[in-house]
């Protein structure tokens, strides 16, 4: 069975440029999730969807980040413009239903570096 | 909301000695919990969880964990270390509300010495 799909993996970019990472959950995954983890920390949930709707989005940064996932199954995440404090590991996870304690499944990440 | 707390951001210890890495939480209602473990360079993966039932769960790779409820507690361990354990720890934890908000705490990292 195919994992989720992260692209791309790494990433620089200067300070007040544009980047959009693309996801691919595992077939038949209703929920999907974007982390962020900065080094040395544990993820920090930043939008979760249930199919194309959004369930939660209530850390996410909204004056620069911006998510969308169309016909439930591929997902983007864009920062525009981005700061130095983005650098950050971005995950993409999902799960069968997003409800039960399901097992949340991770891409091995889009690694950011902003200069 | 939920919280999660990890007492011990790292953790040394010498192969084939047990270890225990602390996880404790806060949440008004009941919770689902999770161990996840990130090896260098790689994304999570489960290693166990607790849903219900038994306080005691057994995970991959000769881990477990024993819920606490009174302790709101959720502590992992492993009787003998190896070399392939060193990795970074995650505890999680879920409310059992509408949808699964999934909450992580800020990691142990495990270095196993040889």
């Amino acid at each position: 069975e195919a994992g989720v799909a992260q692209s791309p993996r790494y990433k620089i970019i200067e300070k007040r440029q544009s980047v959009a990472f693309w996801c691919n959950p595992i077939s038949g995954h209703a929920t999907l999730y974007w982390y962020q983890q900065i080094l040395g920390q544990g993820p920090k949930l930043l939008i979760q969807f249930q199919n194309n709707g959004v369930v939660d989005d209530s850390q996410l940064p909204k004056d620069r980040f911006s998510a969308e996932r169309l016909k439930g199954v591929d997902s983007t995440l864009k920062i525009q413009p981005a700061k130095l404090e983005d650098s950050a590991v971005y995950l993409c996870a999902s799960s069968l239903t997003g409800t039960s304690g399901n097992t949340i499944y991770f891409g091995e990440g889009s690694w950011l570096t902003v200069v | 909301a939920q919280s999660v707390t990890q007492l011990d951001s790292q953790v040394p210890v010498f192969e084939e000695a047990p270890v225990e890495l602390r996880c404790n939480y806060s949440s008004s209602v009941s919770v689902y919990l999770f161990w996840y473990v990130q090896y260098p360079n790689q994304g999570l993966q489960l290693l166990l969880k607790y849903l219900s039932g038994s306080t005691l769960v057994k995970g991959i790779n000769g881990f477990e964990a024993e819920f606490n409820k009174s302790q709101t507690s959720f502590h992992l361990r492993k009787p003998s270390v190896h070399i392939s354990d060193t990795a970074e720890y995650f505890c999680a934890v879920t409310e059992k509300t509408s949808y699964d908000k999934v909450i992580f705490g800020p990691g142990t990292s495990l270095s196993v010495i040889p």
